[in-house]
Parts: structure tokens; sequence; C-alpha cells
């Protein structure tokens, strides 16, 4: 079964603190992505990879970079935090799509971040 | 914009009854469509997909999903909801011409009364 591990379930931190969140898959998958959830908005995307080092912007990068070193990990940071990045972090990782079949994300618990 | 909605925000029901949650998409392309759920303090998984064929596809726990082409719809269905379907339920939409980039609707809430 494929894990996808959320280096924090919760974590509080002060506005202007540089912020990393980690997030690591366990079954080689090539794509990983960064979402936050927020009630009535869904999964907004933030950033996804596709393969090592290579990165691209989802539709909220702002305020946001990643990185991704190895295959397996893939991580976000918050730059200077601010108090509207408070929010639920998931992320997510899947095989790219072949001609047969498409591909499902598994998703991670979550990170809840407070920034106070 | 490439988008997807959902036209519910929130439905309660009682046991036995029906269930239908509308989602519409906003990209002309070819698409792979997916409904995921999440269930109360537990992380998203897969219900059902969508790639290719029956536009009529069957998914986990009695769910199932049509898709209407000429409507940009992907709506999920459910002939009899339980207490234990309360749970949150999002649509998702995969371009195939963007590979990597996945986009969800904005969610609906489901509360299903005993």
């Amino acid at each position: 079964d494929v894990k996808v591990t959320q280096s924090s379930r919760y974590l509080v931190k002060r506005t202007g603190e540089k912020v990393f969140l980690e997030c690591v898959q366990d079954m080689d998958h090539e794509n990983m992505f960064w979402y936050r959830q927020d009630p009535g908005l869904g999964l907004r995307l933030i950033y996804f990879s596709y393969d090592v080092k290579m990165k691209e912007k989802g539709d909220i990068p702002e305020g946001y970079s990643v990185s991704r070193e190895k295959k397996e990990r893939f991580s976000l940071i918050l730059e200077s935090a601010s108090t509207n990045q408070t929010s639920m972090y998931l992320c997510a990782s899947r095989n790219r799509d072949n001609t047969y079949s498409n591909q499902p994300q598994h998703f991670g618990d979550g990170t809840r971040l407070s920034i106070l | 914009a490439q988008s997807v909605s959902q036209h519910n925000h929130h439905v309660i029901l009682s046991e036995a009854a029906s269930l239908e949650l509308g989602c519409n998409y906003s990209y002309g392309g070819t698409v792979n469509l997916f409904w995921y759920v999440q269930y109360p303090g537990q992380h998203l998984q897969l219900l059902l997909k969508y790639f290719s064929g029956d536009p009529l596809v069957k998914g986990i726990k009695g769910f199932e999903a049509e898709f209407i082409k000429s409507k940009f719809s992907f709506n999920l269905r459910k002939p009899s909801v339980q207490w234990s379907d309360t749970a949150e339920y999002f649509c998702a939409v995969n371009p195939k011409t963007s590979y990597d980039k996945v986009i969800f609707g904005p969610g609906t809430s489901l509360s299903v009364i005993p």
C-alpha cells in the first residue's frame, strides 16, 4: 500500500519565520504535489513536481517555494510565513499517466499549520 | 482559467436516501476525472475514476459516476446512503494535455442522519 508521510501533523510558527514542510513517499512515484485545503475552497494546488529537481507552479505559488532533491522527498518552504498562510497543507504523489490508465493521487494525512 | 465547480457546498440526507453530487469543469479538451472522499479525521482517498470507454463508472462502497461530455459533467451517485458515508467529497480533473496537473473542486460536505 502506498504511504505518503508528512513530517508533522500540527505545526505552530510565528510571522516572518521560514517554515519547512516535508513529505516522503515510498512508492517511487514520479509526480508529487503540494496543496492547501481551506473550508469552502477545496484543495488549491501550490506546486507540483514531475521529476527530481523539476517543479511547476500551481494556482497559488506566491509566498511558497519547493525543493525536490530526491525522488521520494518533496519539501514545501514558506520563505517568510504570514498569517494568511494558516491552513491545512496536503502532500500527494502519483505515478505518471500512461496510454492505458490514469493514475490517482495518494495523499498524506496533512499538516495543520498555524502562523501566529 | 481551468476550473472545477461542485453544485452543493453542504448536503444533508437521511439514511437510505439517494445521493447525487454535481460536478462540472471548464476545460474543453480530453480529461481524466476523479472523485475523492475524505472521511472525518482521515486522508483523502480515491472513490472512482474515469479514463475512457464506458461513461458510467463504478467505484468503492456502492458509488458510481456518469461522465457526460457534452455537459462537461461528472456527477456522483449512490442509490441509498448510510451514516458511514458522512464525509467531504471532492471532484478532480486532470487535463490529458497537462499530465501532471490535477485541479480540485471546492468540495461538498455530506451529512447523513441516522
